[in-house]
């Protein structure tokens, strides 16, 4: 099974709103990622987490903020956004071993900040 | 910086016709992955190349990693409509996770 579900797949919110993007993997990585994407982009790197622990961060404004509850589970919550930050937010997963750098992609969540 | 350039980075075809999609670098990746992405959904993972002058097929297209691995390319024969899609190449160049993107390719393919 190499699914990553995401929910939810539309979001709309408002800038004074707090809200949170989920999404699960049970392949088991022990990697997981959130990414941004603007239309016909590639895909942005926002944060990545190891073996539960935030490995990188991509200098993500603090309105954004992730959490990993377990090795299967990635939370992205969001706090005062702004109208830019409006996109499709992307969750994946990997292998942290060996030379596998395949990365896995849930099917996103487009946010809407109004 | 590392970058991965990505040509064309758009295309209009006739169903039935061939394209070559190119990622070229000065950088050398470890290993390089192709994803094929659809409006709102998330990539979708399509091959990994990891060995200088690999050649991997599926199906219609075929995928080849450069000797040197700097560069790769993405090779659709007879393409159909649902081939309509973002092609995106990424790589990995150290051992980080993290993978250098190519800006992506935005093929149509006309019935």
């Amino acid at each position: 099974d190499t699914e990553v579900t995401q929910t939810p797949k539309h979001l709309v919110m408002g800038m004074t709103n707090k809200k949170s993007l989920k999404c699960e993997q049970h392949m088991g990585h022990r990697a997981m990622y959130w990414y941004k994407q603007k239309a016909k982009k590639p895909p942005e790197l926002m944060f990545v987490y190891s073996y539960e622990k935030l490995s990188i961060n991509e200098s993500v404004p603090s309105r954004f903020s992730p959490e990993c509850p377990n090795s299967s589970l990635l939370n992205l919550h969001l706090h005062a956004l702004q109208p830019e930050d409006s996109a499709l937010y992307l969750c994946a997963s990997s292998h942290l071993t060996g030379d596998n750098y395949e990365q896995y992609f849930g099917p996103g969540t487009r946010l809407t900040v109004t | 910086t590392q970058l991965l350039e990505q040509s064309p980075q758009f295309l209009s075809i006739q169903e039935g016709e061939n394209l070559t999609v190119y990622c070229n670098s000065s950088s050398v990746f470890s290993s390089l992955q192709w994803y094929r992405q659809e409006p709102g959904e998330g990539p979708v993972l399509l091959v990994t190349v990891v060995t200088g002058g690999e050649v991997k097929k599926l199906k219609r297209l075929t995928f080849q990693f450069g000797d040197a691995r700097k560069d790769s390319s993405l090779h659709i024969t007879a393409a159909q409509p649902g081939d309509t899609g973002l092609y995106l190449c990424a790589g990995n160049a150290g051992n980080n996770r993290k993978l250098i993107w190519g800006l992506g390719t935005s093929l149509a393919v006309n019935p």
